[in-house]
């Protein structure tokens, strides 16, 4: 089982409030990305980051904003959430060295609606 | 053209039949290959990493064609529990890049 976490598992909320996405890990990974993906849809890179004090925009245009201030710990951030905001977002580390390099591992995902 | 591209399906298999399915892949400098397993509403997991030689674990066996620029996974006696989104990651100068999946559907 992979030690990444992700809180609230789920999320409903009004359109207009702030929100926090929590995603911690006890591996000890440098790497951590945020992932959004609707229902049947592929994944997309929204915001990764190699390490404590790097953060770097992904493939997908997002709204949100991301920290990281200490390496287990990868919050992603929306100051005003809208519909469209309405998706499922996973988080995941991967290392950067040894026999797993690459490999992700994944928490068990935010589901976000936005009403 | 997509850098990794997968037929979405579904491939609707019987139970106890052999299913394959490609990745290709644009960038013919891509250094590491991975399936991943996704179920529905779940987080994706790692099924096998894709080694040059091939690799086998169980009825699962992953291939590398790079001449032709494409992974394979292979599924022998597929089961029902095998029923998930397969998705295959490739490694450009230490990026990953997704593939939307391929969708498979096992039937009794």
């Amino acid at each position: 089982e992979a030690d990444i976490y992700q809180t609230p598992r789920y999320l409903v909320i009004g359109t207009g409030k702030k929100i926090t996405l929590e995603c911690s890990q006890t591996m000890g990974h440098d790497k951590m990305y945020w992932y959004q993906q609707d229902p049947g849809m592929e994944l997309h890179l929204i915001h990764y980051s190699y390490g404590v004090n790097s953060t770097e925009k992904g493939d997908l245009s997002s709204e949100s904003t991301v920290s990281r201030i200490r390496t287990e710990h990868f919050p992603l951030t929306l100051e005003s959430a809208r519909p469209s905001h309405t998706s499922q977002y996973l988080c995941a580390s991967s290392a950067m060295q040894g026999p797993s390099y690459n490999e992700q591992f994944f928490g068990p995902g935010t589901r976000l609606t936005v009403l | 053209r997509k850098e990794v591209e997968q037929d979405p399906g579904p491939f609707n298999v019987p139970e106890g039949a052999t299913v394959a399915f490609n990745c290709t892949y644009s960038n013919s400098a891509s250094q590491s290959f991975f399936w991943y397993r996704q179920d529905c509403r779940k987080e994706p997991k790692l099924l096998m990493s894709v080694y040059s030689s091939g690799n086998e674990d169980g009825r699962f066996t992953a291939q590398l064609n790079r001449a032709s620029q494409y992974i394979s996974l292979l599924i022998r006696d597929s089961k029902l529990s095998d029923s998930a989104t397969y998705l295959c990651v490739v490694i450009n100068n230490y990026q990953l890049i997704w593939g939307a999946g391929t969708k498979l559907i096992i039937k009794p």
